[in-house]
């Protein structure tokens, strides 16, 4: 069953804008991943958060966690057409299983 | 980091047919695991391949259906059996390199079934 629930399912914002998503879950976790796809193509990691973790960057991206809400979120900054993409959450526990949230699809118009 | 890739990259296949996916890593790595994306939806973990012994299914995925293979540390193999429109996703396989728990992808394998 799905462990994380994105926020907004879908985004559509101006280049140069800023993007944020957020992601919900439900159970207690290690870890929450960010990811990107492109197109129904492979994922590609984008940053780690530990549950020790309030937030962390990195470039353009910038993460916070709130176990206490069970929530988390995605900031990209300065978006470029380029990060046109879907952005899903994934929750990791103790056994490196992930979870996956239904993901935000991202358009950043020109 | 580590560099995974998958054949075949897309396949169009007849019902009733089968297919295996292949995934290879270019360094040795304890966890694998295989996971289906439906048209339009998120990702679903399939099963965890363990190396030298039986692969370890998710509720919902059975042997029968997914037999999976884990010769060595760097490769793996997924079979669709018997396959039907149902099973047309995208499979990918993913790695933990025991590096701070990050988990890398594979490109992915685009399946149609007809």
């Amino acid at each position: 069953s799905q462990q994380g629930e994105e926020d907004p399912q879908a985004l559509s914002i101006q280049e140069g804008e800023n993007a944020t998503m957020n992601c919900s879950y439900k159970t207690s976790i290690n870890n929450l991943q960010w990811y990107r796809q492109n197109s129904g193509r492979g994922l590609v990691h984008l940053i780690l958060i530990r549950s020790n973790e309030r937030e962390k960057h990195s470039g353009r991206l910038r993460v916070t966690l709130d176990t206490s809400k069970k929530s988390s979120s995605l900031l990209i900054t300065a978006s470029r057409a380029a990060d046109t993409a879907s952005y899903f959450c994934a929750t990791g526990g103790s056994n490196y299983k992930l979870t996956f949230g239904k993901g935000t699809l991202l358009t950043v118009n020109p | 980091s580590a560099v995974i890739s998958q054949k075949p990259s897309r396949d169009i296949c007849q019902r009733g047919t089968s297919l295996t996916i292949q995934c290879q890593v270019d360094s040795q790595v304890t966890m694998m695991f295989w996971y289906r994306q439906q048209p339009g939806q998120s990702l679903t973990l399939i099963a965890t391949a363990n190396q030298g012994s039986e692969a370890t299914y998710e509720s919902g995925f059975v042997i029968d259906k997914f037999p999976i293979s884990r010769p060595n540390l760097t490769f793996s193999t997924l079979t669709v059996s018997n396959m039907s429109p149902e099973d047309s996703s995208i499979y990918l396989c993913s790695v933990d390199t025991g590096m701070a728990d990050t988990q890398y992808f594979g490109p992915g394998t685009r399946l149609t079934v007809l």
